[in-house]
């Protein structure tokens, strides 16, 4: 299986930037995903990494380096509305499982005006 | 609208009562997944199907069965043989399995509280 490890919760102010940090180890990895979850709701897809390096969406970064088994997402700018929690998983590459996600607990962000 | 669907919202039921919980999609995904989810855990993967009439066992499928009779639903059934079923359900589906940012859409979850 898998073991994904990430912070419980994280506190940052308005405006300020944050990273919330995701370590895994795996018997085979086909991709690390995060999303987004406020309390009570769905999770929303927020960005992908397969290969090693940063990916920018707007005020979101990801970043991936498979041979440390280590990935963060990078909130700039924060507003309130990012207080949610923030999951990490990783997609298994293995022929009986191809295709399944493994997630992390979560991280609580809380952002104070 | 393409989406998924989940109902109810909320869900109460009594102990030793099977109950199902609905699951449907309008994207044509092939791919459909139940989690479930605790306070302060992450989602613990239930039962997914790769394909209509297919399905295989997540990590935590005692208790729970499914059926994959058409590519649109996915329906969970929590039995009396979970030993603790209160908790946030949610189906999810994706476009397959092949590599790429397949990511997994989310229906808005189901509350089952059973008393």
């Amino acid at each position: 299986g898998q073991n994904i490890d990430q912070p419980t919760e994280m506190t940052a102010t308005e405006g300020a930037i944050v990273q919330i940090n995701c370590t895994y180890q795996t018997s085979g990895f086909n991709g690390l995903f995060w999303y987004q979850q406020h309390a009570g709701e769905a999770p929303t897809f927020l960005s992908y990494n397969v290969l090693d390096g940063l990916e920018e969406k707007g005020r979101f970064s990801s970043f991936l380096s498979r041979s440390k088994g280590y990935s963060y997402l990078l909130l700039k700018e924060l507003q309130m509305k990012d207080s949610a929690s923030y999951l990490c998983a990783v997609r298994d590459q293995r022929g009986s499982t191809l295709g399944r996600l493994y997630f992390g607990r979560g991280t609580q962000l809380t952002v104070w005006p | 609208d393409g989406g998924i669907t989940q109902s109810p919202k909320y869900l109460f039921r009594k102990e030793g009562q099977n109950v199902t919980l609905s699951c449907e999609q309008n994207l044509n995904h092939d791919a459909m997944y139940w989690y479930r989810q605790d306070p302060g855990q992450g989602l613990r993967l239930i039962y997914y199907s790769q394909i209509v009439n297919d399905f295989q066992k997540g990590d935590i499928a005692e208790g729970y069965s499914v059926s994959r009779e058409k590519k649109e639903s996915f329906p969970l059934t929590v039995t009396s043989a979970q030993k603790n079923p209160t908790a946030f359900y949610l189906c999810a589906s994706s476009r397959g399995l092949a590599g790429g940012p397949v990511e997994q859409f989310f229906g808005p979850g189901t509350r089952l509280t059973v008393l």
